[in-house]
This record gives structure tokens, C-alpha cells and sequence, in this order.
């Protein structure tokens, strides 16, 4: 059972530029969530969603940042107009429906911008 | 808001030996779940140990154990016999049950396992 799986591992971007970061979850999990990872920090809350649906996104920042979790696909996380200080590790984790259950991450999206 | 604090940047010990490392968080909510996870150089997150915390009993997961104190809203990881492989950094975060499934992550202790 392939874990959680994220690409690319590393992007460079210069600013201006689009990132696209993506996210297929476990097999089975329906839930997936996005967190970011500045330098010498901990993991902060971006977005959680299901299949179709946004259930929370609380963390995102208002703008330049969207994401999506289609019917079919990985997660998106897109990032418009990169700036320097968007240049951090990105993680996604996935999860079977329900309350707390464990959250399975993947290997994350470091994003340096140029 | 909601808060994890882990005041120990930094520790260090034998291979073998026996470290705590302390975690205290801040909520006003009642239930909760809290969580160690570690981080390798690898950089993969992987959860150690979970602890509800209507649960007065302390979680062990092998060589690994919690002191949950919920008055004292403290959750520190014992990690017993240490290993070479057990350096790291390690975070607490916990999860509020009405609070979506959203992880609060502390800023993480780097523990170094020495010869």
C-alpha cells in the first residue's frame, strides 16, 4: 500500500511565477490536508479537504492561494504570483474519514523562490 | 487561540539513555487529542505516539511513553533506551475535537542521539 505521495520534491520558482504542488493521499483515504513548513518552525495548519469539498480552510492566506481535491486526481495546491517568502517545505497528509484519525504524511514540496 | 509550546530547542543524549522532552499547550476546550510526531533528516513526519485526552491513562508505544498532565495542560515524550535512529526533531500537536482535524504544531525539539 504506496504511502502518501507528493510531487515534485523540490521546485524552483522565480517570483511572479505559478507553483503547483500535488497531492495523492493513501488509497482509501478520502481526507487530505495541506500544511507549510517555514525554515527552523513547526508545521502550520493551510487546508483541509475531501473529495469536491473544502471543509476548512482557515489557514490559507487570503490571497494567491487556492486549493482543490477533484473527483479524480491529486490535491492541488496552487500558489499565483510566488513571492520570496513563500519559499518553504510543504506537506500534504491524508486520512480515513472521522474525527483525529491519524494523519499520514507524505514526503512534502520544498518551494524555493527565486 | 490555540498554542503548543516545546521550550527545549535542543537536547542531546547517550545511546541507550533514557530523555524527556516537554511540551505544554494552551486551549480552553475540554477534549482534544495531543500527539508526538518526528521528523527525521528525511524530512517524512511520522507519528510516535497519541494520547486522547479523556483518557487518564499515560499512551506507551514500545520504547516510548507520555506524562499527560491535563490540569497542567503538559504532554512531555519519554523515550526509553535510545537509539541512534531516534535523533530527530520531535513535535507536539494536538487536534480539538470540535476543531475540524486541524494538527497545532508545537516549534519542535531537535534531539541528538550520541555514541
Amino acid at each position: 500500500n504506496a504511502g502518501v505521495m507528493q510531487n515534485p520534491r523540490h521546485l524552483v520558482r522565480r517570483r511572479g511565477q505559478e507553483a503547483r504542488l500535488r497531492c495523492s493521499p493513501m488509497k482509501g483515504h478520502s481526507h487530505v490536508y495541506w500544511y507549510r513548513q517555514l525554515p527552523e518552525e513547526g508545521l502550520k495548519f493551510m487546508v483541509y479537504l475531501q473529495k469536491e469539498n473544502i471543509i476548512d480552510e482557515s489557514g490559507m492566506p487570503k490571497e494567491r492561494f487556492s486549493a482543490e481535491f477533484p473527483k479524480e486526481g491529486p490535491s492541488i495546491l496552487r500558489i499565483q504570483q510566488v513571492v520570496r517568502g513563500d519559499s518553504a517545505a510543504y506537506f500534504c497528509a491524508s486520512s480515513l474519514p472521522g474525527l483525529a484519525n491519524e494523519q499520514f504524511f507524505g514526503p512534502g514540496t520544498r518551494l524555493t523562490v527565486l | 487561540a490555540q498554542t503548543v509550546t516545546q521550550s527545549q530547542p535542543e537536547m542531546s543524549v547517550q545511546e541507550a539513555e533514557t530523555v524527556t522532552l516537554s511540551c505544554t499547550y494552551d486551549t480552553s476546550e475540554n477534549n482534544y487529542y495531543l500527539f508526538w510526531y518526528k521528523q527525521p533528516p528525511s524530512r517524512q513526519m511520522i507519528l510516535v505516539i497519541r494520547q486522547e485526552a479523556y483518557k487518564q491513562q499515560n499512551a506507551t508505544e514500545n520504547r516510548f511513553s507520555v506524562n499527560f498532565q491535563k490540569a497542567a495542560k503538559s504532554f512531555s515524550l519519554k523515550i526509553s533506551d535510545s537509539q541512534l535512529g531516534d535523533t530527530a526533531m520531535y513535535f507536539c500537536a494536538f487536534i480539538l475535537t470540535g476543531g475540524g482535524n486541524k494538527l497545532t504544531f508545537g516549534t519542535g525539539t531537535q534531539l541528538k542521539v550520541e555514541l
